[in-house]
Parts: C-alpha cells; structure tokens; sequence
C-alpha cells in the first residue's frame, strides 16, 4: 500500500513565524501535490513537483514556496505565517501517467494565532 | 477551463436505502473523473475512478459512479447505504491532456441515519 506521511497532525504557530510542512510517500512516485481544505471550498492546489527540484505553481502560491530536494520528500514553507493561512494542509502523491488517482496523507490541521 | 460543481452540501439518507451523490463538471477535452471520501480527521481516501470504457464504474465499499457525458455528470451512487457511509465525499476531474492538474468539488457531506 502507498503510505504517504505529513510531519505533524496538529500544528500552532504564532503571526510571523516561518512554518515547514513536511510530508514522505513511500512508493517512489514522481509527483507530490501541496493542497489546502477549506470548508465549502474543497480542496485547492498550492504547489505540485514533477520531478526532484522541479516544481510548478498551482491556484493559490502566494505566501507559500516548497522544497523537493529528494524524489520521496516534499517540503510546504510559510515564509510569515498569518492567520489567513489556518487550514488543514493536504499533500498528495501519483506516480507517472495521468490516469493515476492521488494517494493522501492524513493531513496537518494549521492553527495561526 | 476545468471545474466541477457538488451542488448539494449535504445529503441525508436512512441506512439501507439508496444514495445518491450529485456531481458535474465542466472540461475543454475528455475527463477522467474521481470520487474521493474523507472519513472525520483523516486524508482522502480513493473509491474509484473513470477513465474511458463502460460508463457505469464501480469502485471501494460497493459505491459506484456514472459517467453521462451529455449531462457532464458523474454521480456517485450506493444502493444500500450504511451507518459507517457518513463522511465527506469530493469529485474531481482532470482534463484529459491537461497533465496533472485535477480540480476537486467542494464537498458533499454524507449522513446516513440508523
């Protein structure tokens, strides 16, 4: 089974502070998804990579960057966290071919105060 | 551009009648489209996917989906439903040739009361 791992289930920080999110999947895939869930918002994309140190801006990369130094490794970063930013951040993964379903991790709930 | 629309936020159902989860979607080419559910404090869960082939796919937990392409539907569907049914259900399309982008519904929250 694909096993896709986030750092930390709950999280708080404070106004200001830089934030890592970061999130493991086993399974060798080539792409990793960053995602935040906001009730009646769905699921909306912050950032993917492709590849090792590739990666792409998705529907709302402002406020965020991330890191994929390693294929199995990808990194979400709040430069200054602010209070617009609690939510519940959702990292993905899928291997090559677009016909793949994402697999997920359980999530970190983000707490800004 | 992509979207998809879950036009009702709830859904409430007794156990062990049918259930119907609403879903369409708008792409510029063919979609591939995927029902997702998330259990309380938990990630997306996959239940199943359509690709191309039989538009009625079937996927985890015996939920099913129609694909209807002159309505751009994509409505999930158990017979009986299930106590344990009770969640948080998403849809989601990705166009075709449109690489990795998958866009996903709002959400539709199941209850199934015993």
């Amino acid at each position: 089974d694909v096993k896709v791992t986030q750092s930390s289930r709950y999280l708080v920080k404070r106004t200001g502070e830089k934030v890592f999110l970061e999130c493991v999947q086993d399974m060798d895939h080539e792409n990793m998804f960053w995602y935040r869930q906001d009730p009646g918002l769905g699921l909306r994309l912050i950032y993917f990579s492709y590849d090792v140190k590739m990666k792409e801006k998705g529907d709302i990369p402002e406020g965020y960057s991330v890191s994929r130094e390693k294929k199995e490794r990808f990194s979400l970063i709040l430069e200054s966290a602010s209070t617009n930013q609690t939510s519940m951040y959702l990292c993905a993964s899928t291997g090559t071919g677009e016909l793949g379903e994402q697999y997920f991790g359980p999530g970190t709930r983000l707490t800004v105060t | 551009a992509q979207s998809v629309a879950q036009p009702e936020d709830q859904v409430n159902v007794a156990e062990g009648n049918p259930l119907t989860v609403k879903c369409t979607y708008s792409v510029s080419g063919n979609p591939y489209l995927f029902w997702y559910v998330q259990y309380p404090n938990r990630g997306l869960q996959f239940l199943l996917k359509y690709i191309t082939g039989d538009n009625l796919v079937k996927g985890s937990y015996g939920f099913e989906a129609e694909f209807n392409k002159s309505q751009t539907s994509f409505h999930l569907k158990k017979p009986s439903a299930l106590v344990s049914d009770s969640a948080l259900y998403f849809c989601a399309v990705r166009e075709g040739t449109g690489g990795f982008k998958t866009i996903f519904g709002a959400g539709t929250r199941l209850f199934v009361k015993a």
